[in-house]
């Protein structure tokens, strides 16, 4: 069963914008990651987040998680047409032994 | 460092054949995982192993499915007979191990795309 998911489902901006996709999941977590998925390959992690964190960066990316809601989101700035791709939410349940869970994944496609 | 490694990239069989995949992980990892990945749907977790033993195969249909891992290193998953439904990407995964739970980052092979006809 999927723990997390994620909104909107698809997403189309313009190069140059911003975008940002949310995840929502359903239990207790040790942490949270973000994943992209090129066409046809395999996943690449981009970010971590802990449970006790808030907020983290790294590069053009900035993910907050707020686990009273049981929520993150992934903001990617000034996107580039090599951000197309699928991007999944995947959590760390808590008193799991480092299960990865995967949501469903938003399509972000950037327009040139 | 070498990344994950998986063998094949492609399989197209019958349905009741059996197929096999191949997942050599990162050297040092000790927890291996294995996705199934319909197209459009995110990568769904079949098994994964702690070293050489098995910590959840809770979404593993073992009627028809069985992995190993040899020796808490390379691993192979195994389906037979298979079914039209079992086409997918299959994807395999390692990372450190579980005593750092905080810093569970999965490294991903390229995938088997499998598809039964």
């Amino acid at each position: 069963s999927q723990q997390g998911e994620e909104d909107p489902q698809a997403l189309s901006i313009q190069e140059g914008e911003n975008a940002t996709m949310n995840c929502s999941y359903k239990t207790s977590i040790n942490n949270l990651q973000w994943y992209r998925q090129n066409s046809g390959r395999g996943l690449v992690h981009l970010i971590l987040i802990r449970s006790n964190e808030r907020e983290k960066h790294s590069g053009r990316l900035r993910v907050t998680l707020d686990t009273s809601k049981k929520s993150s989101s992934l903001l990617i700035t000034a996107s580039r047409a090599a951000d197309t791709a699928s991007y999944f939410c995947a959590t760390d349940p808590y008193s799991s032994a480092s299960k990865i869970i995967f949501g469903s994944g938003t399509r972000l496609s950037i327009r040139p | 460092e070498a990344g994950v490694a998986q063998s094949p990239r492609y399989k197209i069989i019958e349905k009741r054949q059996s197929v096999a995949f191949w997942c050599n992980p990162i050297s040092g990892h000790a927890t291996l995982y294995w996705y199934q990945q319909i197209l459009g749907q995110g990568p769904k977790l079949l098994i994964q192993f702690q070293n050489n033993g098995v910590v959840d195969d809770s979404q593993l249909p073992k009627d028809r499915f069985s992995a190993e891992r040899l020796k808490g290193v390379d691993s192979t998953l195994k389906i037979q007979p298979a079914k039209l439904e079992d086409s997918a990407v299959y994807l395999c995964a390692s990372s450190v191990g579980w005593e750092i739970p905080v810093n569970t980052e999965a490294f991903f092979g390229q995938g088997t795309r499998l598809t039964v006809v």
